[in-house]
């Protein structure tokens, strides 16, 4: 298993600013990825960390609102650029110690924008 | 059609209650099924992996994977308040993006003491 730290646990942003968020997992793990949890809705995932190189983001998301860094194994960061309401939600960071075993959450990052 | 629906609940049980939660897919090519417990604000909680169909047990929990109906359940029995939470399904494919989860809305469960 993995322990996944995510800060902040929380916050709240005015619009047009931007927020970084940080992962950091205890043990060397193959894939990191960003997700969102908006309320009444399914977990979605942004895009996964690659470390070295450019994210690989899904459909709808782009690197411009949702830049990703990935130095090492162990850490990655999403930040939320030019923040509007629209982008109040939950941001969780995913890790998998190994393809097909299961994934390991972080307890989130609430971020409200106002 | 989503690729996974789950019925948000709220469902309320009392204490000692069987619990049922539900999710249904459309995509066949599914081969892993999950299910996770979120508490309020904390981040979700692995409970049961699974492959292909069948069951599992741990505990008070059995997930089943019927996978001719596209079909996965997890039962909770002798429910405890602390099982009060969102309960998430989520499934991934066996191919070369195996590791993209596609996930439920998750069910709002609250045992009542």
């Amino acid at each position: 298993s993995a322990v996944i730290s995510q800060k902040p646990s929380r916050d709240i942003c005015q619009r047009g600013t931007s927020l970084t968020i940080q992962c950091q997992v205890d043990s060397q793990v193959t894939m990191m990825f960003w997700y969102r949890q908006q309320p009444g809705q399914s977990l979605t995932l942004i895009a996964t960390a690659n470390q070295g190189s450019e994210a690989t983001y899904e459909s709808g998301f782009v690197i411009d609102k949702f830049p990703i860094s990935r130095p090492n194994l162990t850490f990655s960061t999403l930040t939320v650029s030019n923040m509007s309401p629209e982008d109040s939600s939950i941001y969780l960071c995913s890790a998998l110690t190994a393809v097909n075993t299961e994934a390991f959450f972080g307890q989130g990052t609430r971020l409200t924008v106002v | 059609q989503k690729e996974v629906e789950q019925d948000p609940g709220p469902l309320s049980v009392p204490e000692g209650a069987i619990v049922s939660l539900n999710c249904t897919y459309s995509n066949s090519a599914f081969q892993y099924f999950m299910w996770y417990r979120q508490y309020s604000r904390k981040g979700p909680e692995l409970l049961m992996y699974t492959y292909s169909s069948g069951n599992k047990e741990d505990g008070r929990f059995t997930a089943q994977v019927d996978k001719s109906s596209k079909y996965i359940s997890l039962f909770i029995r002798d429910s405890q308040p602390s099982d009060s939470a969102t309960y998430l399904c989520a499934m991934k494919d066996s191919g070369g993006s195996n590791y993209k989860l596609t996930f439920g809305k998750g069910t709002l469960l609250t045992v009542n003491p």
